[in-house]
């Protein structure tokens, strides 16, 4: 446990409402990431963030934008959310030893 | 571009040893990644080659051939919990990983 926290765990929505998903650590560390994760395509990274207002995109940016403005969150908002964005979320950090990162208990976001 | 393929599952049974591939497509990465997923849980870390050759962590092994753009996780004595998804993946630039689809194990007794 790298003390990494998701919040909310579990949410359903409608087509076209905004929803900010929070991801929160507690050992300060500098690279955060958000991830989705879909049957078929494993996990693929949406934008990630170096440090206080650093970020930038990920593989699959497109109708998600983030914010950083502490250290322990990193905040993935979905505009105007679509069925498309149907997924589960994982964020994660990276630990000392670089090549490793570790993940938060994820997030299921349902959109109707 | 870059890419990442796993077989989509493989099968095994208790004290078994079994072998997951993953072949790869990329202009230049740092290393390879391999993490483990159970269902409903959270991708863990496992191992990771930053240089070709094998790395031994326990009951499990990963290989990376960069010349030959393949690497392999080797899952020794394998138990029931070790069911679950694999993940390969590169460690790029900013420490971003790009995750192949991952193959599924299922252990049998």
């Amino acid at each position: 446990d790298a003390g990494i926290t998701q919040s909310p765990r579990h949410k359903v929505t409608e087509t076209g409402t905004p929803v900010t998903l929070r991801c929160h650590q507690t050992e300060n560390h500098r690279y955060m990431y958000w991830y989705r994760q879909d049957p078929g395509h494993g996990l693929r990274l949406i934008h990630y963030s170096y440090g206080v207002k650093d970020t930038d995109k990920g593989e699959v940016s497109d109708g998600y934008s983030v914010s950083r403005s502490k250290t322990e969150d990193f905040l993935l908002t979905l505009e105007s959310a679509t069925s498309s964005q149907t997924s589960v979320y994982f964020c994660a950090i990276n630990s000392g030893a670089q090549e490793t990162q570790y993940f938060g208990p994820g997030t299921r976001l349902l959109v109707l | 571009g870059q890419s990442l393929e796993q077989p989509s599952e493989v099968t095994a049974v208790e004290g078994a040893i079994v072998q997951i591939n993953c072949t790869y497509q990329t202009s230049g990465f740092y290393g390879l990644s391999w993490y483990q997923q159970h269902d409903g849980g959270a991708p863990t870390f496992l191992s990771y080659n930053a240089l070709d050759g094998l790395e031994e962590t326990g009951r499990f092994s990963s290989f990376l051939s960069r010349s030959d753009s393949y690497g392999y996780l080797l899952l020794q004595e394998l138990q029931m919990k070790d069911s679950a998804s694999y993940f390969c993946a590169f460690r790029l630039v900013a420490d971003k990983l790009i995750f192949g689809t991952g193959t599924r194990l299922q252990v049998f007794p």
